[in-house]
Order: C-alpha cells, then sequence, then structure tokens
C-alpha cells in the first residue's frame, strides 16, 4: 500500500454514460497525475494538478475528459459519453513535488460495454 | 525524455540473479535512470534510481556503466512473487517532468 487510494476499484458501464473516479493522494504531496494504460502497454500520461491548478494535459484527454482537485486534495476524473475505446485501467498517482518519486494508486478498471 | 529500449519477457527460475539491462543511447547529461516495478492490476511501485556507477538498495541492485548509454536492474535469489513488468525509465529529477513508460520487460519466475 503506497498511501494513494482509488475508489472505484473497478467500474462497469454502457456506452454513452458519464463515469467518476476519485483519488485520494498522499496527504502532503503536491503533485497529482493520471494515467491510462491499457492492456499489454505501460502507463500513459494524462494531466497533472500542481495543488488544485491543472497544468497540463496530455492530447489524449478529449473533450469527453475532465479533471478536477478542488482544494489541491482529492481528485476526479471524469468520461463523459463514454466510448468503448475508454476501457482501460485508470492511474493516479502523486509526488511531493515535481522532481520526487511519483506513487501510485492500485488504479480504477473500466470497463464499457 | 531520452528513449529507452528492454527486453519484452525474460524468463528465470527460483533462487537465481535476474539481469535486465536497458538501453538509452541519447541520455542526456542531467538524466536520471529509474526502475518501477508493476504486478498486475495494480500500479507501478519505484524500484530504484541512479545517475552513475551503482547503486544499491534492500530491493535490487542498479548497475550503469561510465558512457551512461545502459542499465541493468539486477534482482538477487528472485522468487515467484518477482514476476512483474519491470519499467526503465530516463529523465531529468532536478525539474518537473512527467513520466513516459515505455512497453516494460514481462518478467516470469518458474519453480
Amino acid at each position: 500500500d503506497t498511501g494513494v487510494s482509488q475508489d472505484p476499484r473497478h467500474k462497469i458501464t454502457k456506452r454513452g454514460q458519464n463515469v467518476t473516479f476519485r483519488c485520494d493522494p498522499i496527504s502532503e504531496h503536491n503533485r497529482l497525475y493520471w494515467y491510462r494504460q491499457t492492456l499489454g502497454q505501460g502507463p500513459e500520461f494524462l494531466t497533472y494538478f500542481q495543488n488544485e491548478a491543472q497544468l497540463e494535459k496530455s492530447r489524449l484527454l478529449s473533450d469527453r475528459f475532465s479533471a478536477e482537485r478542488p482544494k489541491g486534495s482529492f481528485s476526479t476524473l471524469e468520461i463523459q459519453r463514454t466510448e468503448q475505446g475508454d476501457s482501460a485501467m485508470y492511474l493516479c498517482a502523486s509526488s511531493l513535488n515535481g522532481a520526487d518519486t511519483q506513487y501510485f494508486g492500485p488504479g480504477t478498471r473500466l470497463t464499457v460495454l | 525524455l531520452a528513449k529507452t529500449t528492454q527486453p519484452i519477457s525474460m524468463d528465470s527460475y527460483e533462487g537465481q540473479e535476474v539481469n535486465i539491462t536497458c538501453s538509452h543511447n541519447n541520455i542526456a547529461t542531467n538524466d536520471y535512470i529509474t526502475w518501477y516495478q508493476q504486478f498486475p492490476s495494480q500500479g507501478p511501485r519505484f524500484i530504484i534510481q541512479g545517475y552513475k556507477t551503482k547503486v544499491t538498495n534492500e530491493v535490487a541492485s542498479l548497475f550503469i556503466p561510465a558512457d551512461r548509454k545502459s542499465s541493468t536492474l539486477s534482482l538477487p535469489r528472485v522468487s515467484l512473487s518477482d514476476t512483474a513488468v519491470y519499467y526503465c525509465l530516463v529523465g531529468l529529477m532536478n525539474r518537473d517532468d512527467k513520466i513516459i513508460f515505455g512497453k516494460g520487460t514481462r518478467l516470469h519466475i518458474l519453480p
């Protein structure tokens, strides 16, 4: 257990539905990252926050994806109008600062039917 | 970030020492080398990081030759529980940098 928690661990939804995932980082960590991982591939960067500010978004993050980190604590990742191609493991990581080791949560596995 | 190349998969037996080599020919002067381990259905876990020569911790050793164009992760006396995917990453650790993962090396430990 790294101290980073994610909820839910598994989510099955039908195409077109909206889903929201939550990540609780290690409490004193300022940085929070979201990644997506598909079968057989390494994690791909999606976006990251420095406290409550979203500083960078990958081109992978389409308009259907939105992430927030209110008050610089937990973060949510919402996917609107889910598509089958969104099926993946969504990973959250946190670090004390930008140059520090990232600690990953267990991930949320999304299956879109 | 410098591109890395590592074997797609490796097999070994319990009790053996396993060495996984990563090539990073375009490593920059300020780049560090970091290894992560990932078990199925879990997030990656930091193993070890180094800049040059040799680094050792309670889990593994990291060997980096003088030219730094490659590095070797060494796992002593592996057990079945070391079966996992191992990722080699190269980048700067003295500034903001997002991690870019490759496909990693799938290590399978046999009894």
